[in-house]
This record gives structure tokens, C-alpha cells and sequence, in this order.
């Protein structure tokens, strides 16, 4: 069965260092997401891609992070300068389509632990 | 805003004991709902789905959960849990409107052998 896939499953970084986390999502999908737990809180959604642009952004989704979709398998979030409140689960998703009736999946996650 | 809340944070059950773990959400429009597990370890996985039609809604593993438009709720249930059932579980919602899936903050389900 067909999954998405992330890496590194752990990274380790000094505040204000930049982190790309990387994803490859399922190949015949076309919305992609990301969202973050962190340690001991619920699952919070960050932001949705499609036909290479943000197609939707939470709150937390500032200026500091962004994504990208450099070819055709890769699906990237990139945290410019990292704050030790950034410490938390990332989860990429992907679903098929948007909205109603497209059912998301989701990777197994990259820790990210900022010290 | 859409929310969603779990009622229980912690459950410990014995096995063969029958289990429902609460979920409420708050949204005036059409929703679809989901209930996800995650394993000790493991990735989210989707147990079950509602989209439209049927309101009780049978997932994997023998779980189901049903859709109560009037309580806005969707309780999952299961009547005789397993050691192997031990794992996170998180009630989620999205509109019909956007994308993003809103979680609850998990029930973390303790099954004893």
C-alpha cells in the first residue's frame, strides 16, 4: 500500500539554525499538508499546498517557515531561524483532492527538538 | 471557528471490557469526521470516516462510531478491546469549506492484559 514517507525521522538543531523537513507524499496525490504536535498537545494543522502554491495557513504558519514542492515527489517545510518553541512532531499529509470526501494521510513524523 | 473536543484524556480498561470514548465538536455547517489511532511509535492512521449517509459508521479493527448531528457528537465505541488496542486516539473534524483537519487533544487508551 502506497504511504508517505518523511525524513529524518529526528533532527536535532541549535536555535536560530535553519531546518528543511522533507516529505514524499503519495505519488498519484495532489493536496499536501503540514501539520505539528507538539510534546504533550493535539495535533495542530500548518499549512495546505496545491498546484504549487499555499492554498490555505494557520496562525502559527508565520514568516519564519515555509514550503515548497522542488520536484515532483518532494514536499519540504523549511523553519528559517528555529526557536526552542518550535520543538514538536511535524506530520505531512496527503490526500487525492481537497475538501469533502478526500481522506488525508499521513507520514510518520520528524521530531524536531531545538536546544 | 471550528473546534473539537474529547472528554477523557486517560482510559484504562481491562481487556474484553467494551469502551466509547466521548467526542463533541462545535461547527454549524457540513462536516466530515474522522477518528485516527496512533500505535506506541507509529503514525497516525485513520480508523473510521464519516462523510455522509449512514451515521454509524464501521471502521477497522472492529471500531465504530456514530454520527449525532443533534449532540453534534461522534463517540467511538468498541464492544470488547484488545491489548493490542493500547494507542493514542484523536477525534478530528473538517468542513466542507476547507482542508485542514482540526484534532482533539486525544484519549491516550490503556489496555491491561
Amino acid at each position: 500500500e502506497p504511504e508517505v514517507t518523511q525524513t529524518p525521522s529526528h533532527q536535532v538543531t541549535q536555535m536560530g539554525q535553519e531546518v528543511i523537513l522533507r516529505c514524499v507524499p503519495i505519488s498519484n496525490h495532489l493536496y499536501f499538508y503540514w501539520y505539528r504536535q507538539i510534546l504533550g498537545q493535539k495535533v495542530e494543522f500548518l499549512v495546505s499546498f496545491y498546484n504549487n502554491e499555499i492554498s490555505e495557513k494557520s496562525e502559527i504558519f508565520d514568516d519564519q517557515f515555509s514550503v515548497e514542492r522542488p520536484d515532483g515527489s518532494n514536499f519540504t517545510l523549511k523553519i528559517r531561524s528555529t526557536k526552542l518553541e518550535d520543538s514538536a512532531m511535524y506530520f505531512c499529509a496527503s490526500s487525492e483532492s481537497g475538501g469533502k470526501s478526500y481522506e488525508q494521510y499521513f507520514g510518520p513524523g520528524t521530531r524536531l527538538t531545538v536546544t | 471557528a471550528q473546534s473539537v473536543s474529547q472528554h477523557n484524556h486517560h482510559v484504562i480498561l481491562s481487556e474484553a471490557a467494551s469502551l466509547e470514548l466521548g467526542c463533541n465538536y462545535s461547527y454549524g455547517g457540513t462536516v466530515n469526521l474522522f477518528w485516527y489511532v496512533q500505535y506506541p511509535g507509529q503514525h497516525l492512521q485513520l480508523l473510521l470516516k464519516y462523510f455522509s449517509g449512514d451515521p454509524l459508521v464501521k471502521g477497522i479493527k472492529g471500531f465504530e462510531a456514530e454520527f449525532i448531528k443533534s449532540k453534534f457528537s461522534f463517540n467511538l465505541r468498541k464492544p470488547s478491546v484488545q491489548w493490542s488496542d493500547t494507542a493514542e486516539y484523536f477525534c478530528a473534524v473538517n468542513s466542507d469549506r476547507d482542508d485542514k483537519i482540526i484534532f482533539g487533544k486525544g484519549t491516550r487508551l490503556h489496555i491491561l492484559p
